[in-house]
């Protein structure tokens, strides 16, 4: 089973909401991802999880706040977002960092429109 | 980690082989190569990845140069479906090594 889930699908929030996107991996994958994706751009790295404990943060803003409660779930936690953060969210696993461990599985996204 | 570069589009023909190439000329010897497609608006798919040899599944091919400076993957028998943006991608193996850059990918049209 290479699955990763993402709930929700699809997400309209006002400006000054606050929501959350869920990702959950049942591969004893020890490594959690957080990716942005504009329309025609590839995907951007956010937040890396390893191991539980935040690895990575690639300067993003604090109105994203990403948690990982356990090694299977990761959330990422939105507030006061800005119609410009409206894109494709990405969760992806992998084993933690390794010789030929890297292979992230990547979820189907969350689609976020920020009005 | 290294940067790579992928021609824009291609195009091939269903039932062809279609060859997607990657420069990836700073690789480090640590450093392996992946390579994903994304069909339109899906999560990334992960295809094959490899060191130096040559690779094979059942999705594709991987052949990597002997300097390793650049890759191509090989889908034998292109159809419909395939078509996609591929994104080639080099990761090392360090402690950060999750961490990895996606370039802008080569967006394949397999035309019947």
């Amino acid at each position: 089973d290479t699955e990763v889930t993402q709930t929700p699908k699809h997400l309209v929030m006002g400006m000054t909401n606050k929501k959350s996107l869920k990702c959950e991996q049942h591969m004893g994958h020890r490594a959690m991802y957080w990716y942005k994706q504009k329309a025609k751009k590839p995907p951007e790295l956010m937040f890396v999880y390893s191991y539980e404990k935040l690895s990575i943060n690639e300067s993003v803003p604090s109105r994203f706040s990403p948690e990982c409660p356990n090694s299977s779930l990761l959330n990422l936690h939105l507030h006061a977002l800005q119609p410009e953060d409206s894109a494709l969210y990405l969760c992806a696993s992998s084993q933690p960092p390794g010789p030929s461990r890297n292979t992230q599985y990547f979820g189907p996204g969350t689609r976020l429109t920020v009005l | 980690d290294a940067k790579t570069t992928q021609p824009t589009s291609m195009d091939c023909a269903e039932g062809r082989a279609a060859n997607l190439p990657c420069n990836h000329s700073t690789i480090s010897g640590n450093e392996y190569v992946y390579w994903y497609r994304q069909i339109h608006s899906q999560g990334p798919q992960y295809i094959i990845h490899g060191l130096k040899n040559n690779e094979t599944n059942e999705m594709a091919s991987l052949i990597i140069t002997e300097d390793r400076k650049s890759s191509t993957l090989i889908l034998p028998h292109a159809t419909l479906r395939d078509t996609a943006v591929y994104y080639c991608i080099v990761r090392g193996v360090t402690t950060n090594a999750g961490k990895s850059t996606f370039g802008d990918g080569t967006t394949l049209t397999v035309k019947p």
